[in-house]
């Protein structure tokens, strides 16, 4: 079973401050990580993923995000926040269910909403 | 047109009618899902078809019908809804290849409102 935990279901900053969202997963099985994001009345749009390999990842709109298994997280970042990264931003975990496939199934986390202020 | 498609974008219905939402995917993948978010709840999985084939049900009620005639268009077929069926129905697409784990590509959704 996995499992998602975004901590802070609303994030402010200030324009051109640190961005800083919190993801902790749980897998059984090493996991598969991503970072959506998803404006009003939108899909969701990947923002970067983590497979297997560098730990640190860089994604679209200067966001990167860093594995770090032994604290289970996957939190995301930006050095400098833009009006438009106001959105609501979601991690997910994929994995292998116990029949060993997966079929890209996502276990989201409950969402964190992102606002920016001038 | 390119990615995942959704129509209708917006849909008002009664709790005694008859409507269908539609998915296509343009990205040649073999997977597809409907996914429901409500306010305030995380998005919930609830159905994955693999290969054209239904592997996943996660417990939806029956009034929830899905199709996938082909690996590149889904229904939800929708009927006798309830109020708190009112959510962002999103669908997604992905490459599914054993022992590897792929990003799914989801569509705008359909805004279904059921009165």
């Amino acid at each position: 079973a996995q499992s998602v935990t975004q901590l802070g279901s609303h994030v402010s900053v200030s324009e051109g401050a640190l961005v800083l969202l919190r993801c902790n997963y749980s897998s059984s099985v090493p996991p598969y990580l991503f970072w959506y994001v998803q404006y009003p009345n939108q899909g969701l749009q990947l923002l970067l993923k983590y497979t297997t390999g560098a730990t640190l990842v860089k994604g679209i709109n200067g966001f990167e995000a860093e594995f770090k298994k032994s604290e289970t997280s996957f939190h995301l970042t930006k050095p400098s926040a833009h009006m438009s990264d106001a959105a609501e931003y979601f991690c997910a975990v994929s994995g292998w269910n116990a029949g060993g496939t997966s079929y890209g199934k996502l276990t989201f986390g409950q969402g964190t909403i992102l606002t920016v202020h001038p | 047109e390119t990615g995942v498609t959704q129509t209708p974008r917006h849909l008002v219905m009664g709790m005694t009618n008859k409507k269908s939402l539609k998915c296509e995917q343009h990205l040649g993948h073999n997977a597809m899902y409907w996914y429901k978010q409500s306010a305030k709840k995380p998005l919930e999985l609830m159905f994955v078809y693999s290969l054209e084939e239904r592997v996943e049900n996660n417990s939806v009620p029956s009034r929830f019908s899905p199709e996938c005639p082909n690996s590149s268009h889904l229904f939800l077929h929708l009927h006798t809804l309830q109020p708190e069926d009112s959510a962002l129905y999103l669908c997604a697409s992905s490459q599914f290849v054993l022992g590897k784990n792929t990003e799914a590509f989801f569509g705008q959704g359909t805004r279904l409102t059921v009165v």
